[in-house]
């Protein structure tokens, strides 16, 4: 079974500072998401990673994936107030050789929370 | 287009009522899912549809039933609920192996 770890799962910044997310899974996955959550919302794809090695970057946040290690980082450069949310890495897993069954299992979310 | 449209937004419903909840989506996706998420909890997947056939089902509870009409539709019944079911249930398709995409949600409330 999957299991994917995020830490920390309680994040309090100051706006200004760098943090990172980190995102550790059990199984061999050849794809990660990160998504973010607002309160009341649904979930808006951040950044989908296919290969080991793989960047991204979008504003304040960039992604990496280390597919050996099966690590995943979300990096928050200079926050700022509009990143407060819930973010999820999720990861898949295709239970047949032939791939039509996959599965996204989510990391228990991290709430940041961007102070002034 | 990637949009995933999920109908209704929000929907309350006693104990003894069938309800569905509906999803809709044009991008050609051959993979759709029903995910249940409770309040500060991730999501958690419970029914996967491949070529409009049941290919998962995370030993869902019977009071809740899957339905894909055709490649573009994805229903969730619902039937004797219990107060325990409130939560959000998202909808999201995809390509085979590719990016998952999520509707907005419906927001279910069991009285």
């Amino acid at each position: 079974e999957l299991k994917v770890e995020q830490n920390p799962l309680f994040l309090s910044m100051q706006e200004g500072k760098n943090y990172t997310i980190y995102c550790n899974y059990s199984t061999t996955s050849d794809r990660l998401y990160w998504y973010r959550q607002d309160p009341g919302k649904s979930l808006e794809s951040l950044f989908v990673l296919l290969s080991n090695g793989a960047v991204k970057q979008e504003g304040r946040l960039m992604a990496s994936l280390d597919t050996k290690a099966r690590l995943s980082t979300l990096h928050i450069t200079a926050a700022v107030h509009d990143l407060s949310a819930t973010y999820f890495c999720a990861v898949v897993y295709s239970e047949n050789s032939g791939g039509s069954n996959y599965k996204l299992t989510f990391g228990k979310g991290t709430l940041l929370t961007v102070n002034p | 287009d990637t949009e995933v449209t999920q109908t209704p937004k929000h929907l309350v419903m006693g104990m003894t009522n069938k309800k569905s909840l509906k999803c809709e989506q044009h991008m050609g996706h051959r993979a759709m899912y029903w995910y249940k998420q409770k309040a500060k909890k991730p999501p958690e997947l419970m029914f996967v549809y491949s070529y409009e056939k049941l290919s998962i089902n995370e030993s869902v509870p019977s009071r809740f039933s899957p339905e894909c009409p055709n490649s573009s539709l994805l229903n969730l019944h619902l039937h004797a609920l219990q107060p325990e079911d409130s939560a959000l249930y998202l909808c999201a398709s995809s390509h085979l192996g590719n990016t998952i995409y999520f509707g907005e949600g419906s927001w279910l409330t069991v009285v």
